[in-house]
C-alpha cells in the first residue's frame, strides 16, 4: 500500500531564516506530486505540483520554491522566510499518467507540517 | 470560472441528524468532485468521490447528491455522530488535467455535531 510522509511535523523559524520541508511517497512509482498551504481556519491553496523528477509548476507567486530531486521526494524551500509563511503545508500524491479508472482521480494527502515564523 | 463555492462556513447539527453541505460550480469541464474531511491538526482523508454520469453515491452514511443542469452537488451525512465533527472540503478536477491531476478547493465547511 502506498504511504506519504512529510517532516518536520511542526517548526519554528525565525522571520529571514531558510526553509525546508520535505515530503516522500512509498508504495507508488512516478507519482504526480503536490504542496498546498492551509492558513489558519482557511482552505487549501495549490503552491506547486510536479508530474515528474526536476519538473516543477508553480501556482502562486511568492516567497518559496519546490524541488524533486528523486522521484518520490519532493521538497518546499524558502531561501528567507516572511511571516506571511506560517501555516499548515500539506503535500499530496496522486497516481501518474497513464493510469486508468478512478484511482488516477484520487489525491491523498500526508499529515501536515505546522509551521509558525516568529 | 475555475471556483469552487462552498456553503455553509460553519454547521451545527444534532447528534442523529442530517448534515447538508452544498457546493457549486461554473466550469461544465469539471469531472470529478470529490469531498474531503480535515480533523484538526491532521491531512485532509479522501471521504467520497463522484463523476457527472451519476446523480448520487452512497457510502455507508455518506452520500453525494450531484446536480449536473444546476452545476451544484451536495453532501449529506446520515445519522451524524459527534466524531464527524471535522472541515470538510470539496473539491472538483478539471476534464483533461489527467497529466497534472490538480484539484480547485471549495473553502471549507467546519461541522459541530452536538451530543
Amino acid at each position: 500500500s502506498q504511504t506519504i510522509h512529510q517532516w518536520p511535523a511542526t517548526l519554528v523559524q525565525p522571520v529571514g531564516s531558510p526553509l525546508s520541508l520535505e515530503c516522500t511517497v512509498e508504495g507508488t512509482s512516478n507519482p504526480n506530486l503536490y504542496w498546498y498551504r492551509q492558513a489558519a481556519g482557511r482552505g487549501l491553496q495549490l503552491l506547486f505540483y510536479s508530474v515528474g523528477i526536476g519538473q516543477i509548476s508553480s501556482e502562486v507567486p511568492q516567497n518559496l520554491s519546490a524541488s524533486r530531486p528523486q522521484d518520490r521526494q519532493f521538497i518546499l524551500s524558502s531561501k528567507k522566510l516572511l511571516l506571511s509563511d506560517s501555516g499548515f503545508y500539506l503535500c499530496a500524491w496522486s497516481v501518474p499518467l497513464g493510469q486508468i479508472g478512478w484511482s488516477s482521480y484520487e489525491q491523498y494527502f500526508g499529515p501536515g507540517t505546522r509551521l509558525t515564523v516568529t | 470560472q475555475q471556483q469552487v463555492k462552498q456553503s455553509p462556513q460553519s454547521l451545527i447539527v444534532q447528534k442523529g441528524g442530517i448534515s447538508i453541505i452544498n457546493c457549486a460550480y461554473e466550469n461544465t469541464a469539471f469531472d470529478y468532485f470529490p469531498w474531503y474531511q480535515q480533523f484538526p491538526g491532521k491531512g485532509p482523508a479522501l471521504l467520497i468521490a463522484i463523476r457527472p454520469d451519476v446523480s448520487e453515491k452512497k457510502e455507508g452514511r455518506f452520500t453525494i447528491s450531484f446536480n449536473k443542469s444546476a452545476k451544484q452537488f451536495s453532501l449529506h451525512i446520515m445519522d451524524s455522530q459527534p466524531g464527524d465533527s471535522a472541515t470538510y472540503f470539496c473539491a472538483a478536477r478539471k476534464e483533461g488535467s489527467s497529466n497534472t491531476g490538480k484539484l480547485i478547493f471549495g473553502q471549507g465547511t467546519t461541522l459541530q455535531v452536538k451530543p
